[in-house]
C-alpha cells in the first residue's frame, strides 16, 4: 500500500512560469515532509522540509504548502529555470526527521521547457 | 558538509555472483540506509542500521544482506545477484537534526 503518492510522473512547465508537484500522503502519523530532486546517475539532493507543526516554509524560489486535513503537500517553484529539470521526490516520516528512514513517493519527472 | 561516499559508480555483475556495495560517510553518523531506486517505483529502503553490528529490515530485504562492522562504513551484499536486482542502489545517511544525505549512487547492471 503506497503511503505518499505522487500521482503525476511527469510534468512540463515553460520558463518563468510556476511549477506546482503535488504529493498526498495517507499515514496520519507523518509528522515531517521533504523533497529531494534528482539528476541523472547523481544520488537525491535535500530541497526543503516541512513539519507538521507548519503550514508553508519558503527558501528562495521554493515554497512547500502542507495541508494536514487533506493530507496533501505541494512544492511550489517560482520562476521555473531550465535547471529546475529533474525528477522530484516527496518524502515523509513518522520519526520526526528520518531516524528510521522516510517514505518516498514514485517521483514526478518536471521538465522545464525554453 | 556531510560527504556519503560510495565505492562505485557503476557495476556490471553476472547472475548467481556475490556483490558487495560499499559506503562510507565521513560525519560520524549513527543511522545508516540502503534505498534502490527503479523508474515508476521510487526510493525503496533495502536496509538500515542504528549502530555497528545492529541493522533492520526495510521494505524489500529479500536477497540482500547487510554488514555494519564500523560505524563509518555500511555494506550491502547480494548473496546471489539476479537480473531483478539490476537498478541504482543509494546509500545514506542521517543525523539529528538534518535531512537523510545521500551518496552519488552504484548503478548495478546484472546480466
Amino acid at each position: 500500500d503506497q503511503q505518499v503518492k505522487q500521482n503525476s510522473p511527469s510534468l512540463s512547465v515553460q520558463e518563468g512560469r510556476i511549477s506546482i508537484l503535488n504529493c498526498d500522503y495517507t499515514n496520519s502519523m507523518f509528522d515531517y515532509f521533504l523533497w529531494y530532486k534528482k539528476y541523472p546517475a547523481e544520488g537525491p539532493t535535500f530541497l526543503i522540509s516541512i513539519s507538521s507543526i507548519k503550514d508553508k516554509n519558503e527558501d528562495g524560489r521554493f515554497t512547500v504548502f502542507l495541508n494536514k486535513s487533506a493530507k496533501h503537500l505541494s512544492l511550489h517553484i517560482v520562476p521555473s529555470q531550465p535547471g529546475d529539470s529533474a525528477v522530484y521526490f516527496c518524502a515523509a516520516s513518522a520519526a520526526g526527521g528520518g531516524a528510521d528512514g522516510l517514505t518516498f513517493g514514485k517521483g514526478t519527472h518536471l521538465i522545464i521547457q525554453p | 558538509d556531510v560527504k556519503v561516499t560510495q565505492s562505485s559508480r557503476y557495476l556490471v555483475k553476472r547472475t548467481g555472483e556475490k556483490v558487495f556495495l560499499e559506503c562510507v560517510q565521513d560525519m560520524d553518523h549513527e543511522n545508516m540506509f540502503w534505498y534502490r531506486q527503479d523508474p515508476g517505483l521510487g526510493l525503496r529502503l533495502i536496509y538500515f542500521s542504528y549502530d555497528v553490528k545492529m541493522k533492520e529490515k526495510g521494505d524489500i530485504p529479500e536477497g540482500y544482506s547487510v554488514s555494519r562492522e564500523k560505524k563509518e562504513r555500511f555494506s550491502l551484499i547480494l548473496e546471489s545477484a539476479s537480473t531483478n536486482q539490476t537498478s541504482m542502489y543509494l546509500c545514506a545517511t542521517v543525523g539529528r537534526g538534518s535531512p537523510l544525505h545521500f551518496g552519488n549512487g552504484t548503478r548495478l547492471t546484472v546480466t
